[in-house]
C-alpha cells in the first residue's frame, strides 16, 4: 500500500496565532514529500518541495518565511502556517513519493485550515 | 510552460450513462500522465499513471487512454457513487518530480 495521513485534518485558530500541520507517510519512507494548496473549487497549486534531511523547496510567489516546512524522518514532513491570518484560510494538502525512480504521488486527506 | 487543460469544467450524467472526460496538454517532455478522483474535502486518490501514446489502462468502469496531445477517462455505465472531481496531471522531463495538474472535472451522476 501507499497511504499517507494528515494531522490534525480540521484546524481553527485566531489570527496572528501559528499552526503546525504534520503530514506521514504511513507504510513506505518517502524520500520527497509536497505541499500544496487549494481553493474551493479549484485545482491544486504547488506550495513546495521537501527532501528528507534539506531544504524546502519552495514556488514562485509562495513566502518561505510564512510557510515553514521541515522533513525531519523519511515518513515525516510538517509545515507550519506562521502568524496566520484569514487569507491563509484554504485545504492544506500533502504527498510522499515513494521515492526517485517511483512517479506516482500519493495524497493525504487533507487539513481544512479556517483562521479567524 | 507546461500546461493542462481539461474539459467540461462539470459534466451531469444519469447512471448508466456513459462518457468521455478529456485532458488535453502542451509540454516540453512527457514522464507520466496521471489521473486522480477527489472526493469533496478530502484528497485526490490515485487512479492510473500512463507513459506512452496509444497505453491504455482499466479499473472497473474507468478506463484511461493517452495520446500524444490529450487523454481520455471514459467512464461506462457510471453509478451515483462515481460522483467527484476528476484531476488529471502531468509529469514532466523538467520539472523533476513537480505534477502540473489540470482544473479537474466535476463529475455528478444522478440516480
Amino acid at each position: 500500500g501507499a497511504v499517507v495521513s494528515q494531522h490534525p485534518s480540521r484546524v481553527i485558530c485566531k489570527s496572528g496565532t501559528s499552526v503546525k500541520i504534520e503530514c506521514r507517510s504511513l507504510d513506505f519512507q518517502a524520500t520527497t514529500m509536497f505541499w500544496y494548496r487549494q481553493f474551493p473549487k479549484k485545482s491544486l497549486m504547488l506550495m513546495a518541495t521537501s527532501n528528507e534531511g534539506s531544504k524546502a523547496t519552495y514556488e514562485q510567489g509562495v513566502e518561505k518565511d510564512k510557510f515553514l516546512i521541515n522533513h525531519a524522518s523519511l515518513t515525516l514532513s510538517t509545515l507550519t502556517v506562521t502568524s496566520a491570518h484569514p487569507e491563509d484560510s484554504s485545504f492544506y494538502i500533502c504527498s510522499a513519493t515513494k521515492g526517485l525512480l517511483y512517479n506516482e504521488q500519493f495524497f493525504g486527506p487533507g487539513t481544512r485550515l479556517t483562521v479567524l | 510552460e507546461d500546461q493542462v487543460t481539461q474539459s467540461p469544467e462539470a459534466l451531469r450524467l444519469q447512471e448508466g450513462e456513459s462518457s468521455s472526460l478529456n485532458c488535453s496538454y502542451t509540454v516540453s517532455g512527457l514522464r507520466g500522465l496521471f489521473w486522480y478522483r477527489q472526493d469533496p474535502g478530502k484528497g485526490p486518490e490515485f487512479l492510473f499513471t500512463l507513459y506512452s501514446a496509444g497505453e491504455e489502462k482499466e479499473k472497473e468502469r474507468l478506463k484511461a487512454t493517452l495520446t500524444k496531445k490529450e487523454s481520455f477517462l471514459h467512464i461506462t455505465a457510471p453509478k451515483p457513487e462515481d460522483s467527484a472531481t476528476y484531476l488529471c496531471a502531468v509529469l514532466t522531463i523538467q520539472g523533476a518530480q513537480k505534477l502540473v495538474f489540470g482544473q479537474g472535472t466535476r463529475l455528478t451522476i444522478n440516480p
